[in-house]
């Protein structure tokens, strides 16, 4: 069964500092790897996504993601943070037969100035 | 990027009501679109596919007759809520695919506040 894990519900950046926010995933055949990010009582936007190809992937707001597949990891970077980066991001997962998302439970991101 | 519209952006209702929540796909076709639901500080619910000009297929454990799916043209999915009680009190939000394939992006809309009383 497909599934994405984020094993961190809460992490905390100092502003100015690199973040990381862990994804890993399970999926039967090709994976096609998202995040969004969600603020307070709004929608989900899409940061970025990896499809194939090169397994540095950069997206919107100065972040990137990276695709280990000996790892089925795909976690969310940025070099120096933000106090607007603060919010909930998800990772989810589709594979090559079924475009519905897996979505992972939410990492909410906490940058202090 | 794509928009997605939701409206109305909050309701508030008495139980045994029902809302109609509408999705619009702004500025492209949208043959499929999906609703979700979202409790506070969790992950986002899939309840249902929602296909232009075919019934909606519900995720396991989501009543089809109380959550009503019509999607009845390329750019506008519509999902009633009946006989709204307290424990329906939720966001719900719905998305859709520039295209039905594994590797599109979902484009997401705000989000519908429903709070029934």
């Amino acid at each position: 069964a497909q599934s994405v894990a984020q094993p961190e519900d809460q992490v905390n950046v100092a502003e100015g500092n690199p973040l990381t926010v862990k994804c890993t995933y399970s999926v039967s055949g090709n994976p096609y790897l998202f995040w969004y990010v969600q603020y307070p009582n709004r929608g989900l936007q899409f940061l970025l996504k990896y499809i194939t190809g090169d397994n540095l992937v950069k997206g919107s707001y100065g972040f990137e993601a990276e695709f280990n597949k000996s790892q089925t990891s795909f976690h969310l970077k940025k070099p120096s943070a933000l106090v607007s980066d603060s919010a909930l991001y998800f990772c989810a997962v589709s594979g090559d037969s079924n475009y519905q998302l897996i979505w992972g439970a939410g990492t909410k991101l906490i940058i202090k100035p | 990027g794509a928009v997605v519209s939701q409206h109305p952006s909050w309701v508030i209702c008495k139980s045994g009501t029902s809302v109609k929540i509408e999705c619009r796909s702004l500025d492209f076709q949208a043959t499929t679109m999906f609703w979700y639901r979202q409790f506070p500080k969790q992950s986002l619910m899939l309840m249902a596919t929602s296909n232009e000009g075919s019934k909606a297929t519900y995720e396991q454990g989501v009543e089809k007759d109380k959550f009503l799916i019509n999607h009845a043209s390329l750019t506008l999915s519509t999902l009633t809520v009946t006989s709204a009680h307290p424990e329906d009190s939720s966001f719900y939000i719905c998305s859709a695919p520039l295209a039905a394939r594994a590797a599109d992006t979902q484009y997401f809309g705000p989000g519908t506040r429903l709070t029934v009383l």
